[in-house]
């Protein structure tokens, strides 16, 4: 089992649609954990972080994460074509070390 | 300060050459991170730094690499005798650790290599 396990995608989602990307984890003592963005040739770019059960709002972004389940997503409102993009979810394992799941490729279809 | 910079931006270079990447993390952090991603895949990690000392190693990363940060700040990140399984993305971030559970890594633009 990987430690941080994401399904590949392609997420296809029309423009205006929210994207629900979802993260699970193996590590049950992971307490923060990261949604970051990559486009094709780029390096990742962090869009959030969140540490505490719950949602977490950021303009357009949503993170919720749940430890119990050991789950963790990223919800993108009123989805843009810019928004087109693998999305990486992180987590900070026992051993201090960020592990990143394979991506999420997302598709914003105008 | 801009962000974590990270030079070349592409190296291209033939099986059994030695190649040397370097990254300046944003000025005021205090951990440098070194990892690899090849193409489909999450960026791996390899190595960091807290200010001049290493203090982890990936199991996977072989004898052939080797990381410094001499002063606390730039690091560099050496491979001898390149193979062609070494041709990936070689990502640098930093951030500032304060001891508690908000660190969070800003990666550099990484360097692409090629073996051939």
């Amino acid at each position: 089992q990987k430690e941080v396990e994401q399904n590949s995608g392609p997420l296809s989602v029309p423009e205006g649609a929210i994207a629900s990307l979802n993260c699970t984890y193996s590590d049950r003592v992971s307490q923060s954990f990261f949604w970051y963005r990559q486009y094709s040739g780029k390096s990742p770019e962090l869009i959030m972080s969140i540490y505490s059960n719950g949602d977490k709002e950021d303009g357009r972004f949503t993170a919720q994460l749940n430890k119990a389940s050991q789950y963790v997503s990223l919800l993108i409102r009123d989805s843009q074509p810019s928004d087109s993009a693998t999305y990486l979810c992180a987590v900070v394992n026992a051993g201090n070390m960020l592990t990143f799941g394979g991506g999420t490729r997302l598709m914003v279809k105008p | 300060d801009t962000g974590v910079s990270q030079d070349p931006r592409h190296k291209i270079t033939k099986r059994g050459q030695n190649v040397t990447f370097r990254c300046d993390p944003i000025s005021e952090h205090n951990r440098l991170y070194w990892y690899r991603q090849t193409l489909g895949q999450g960026p791996e990690f390899l190595t960091y730094f807290q200010n001049e000392a290493q203090l982890e190693k990936s199991r996977l990363l072989s004898d052939r690499f080797s990381a410094e940060r001499p002063k606390g700040s730039f690091s560099t990140l050496e491979i001898q005798r390149t193979e062609q399984g070494d041709s990936a993305m070689y990502l640098c971030a930093s951030s500032f650790w304060q001891g508690w559970i908000g660190e969070t890594q800003y990666f550099g633009p990484g360097t692409r290599l090629l073996v051939l």
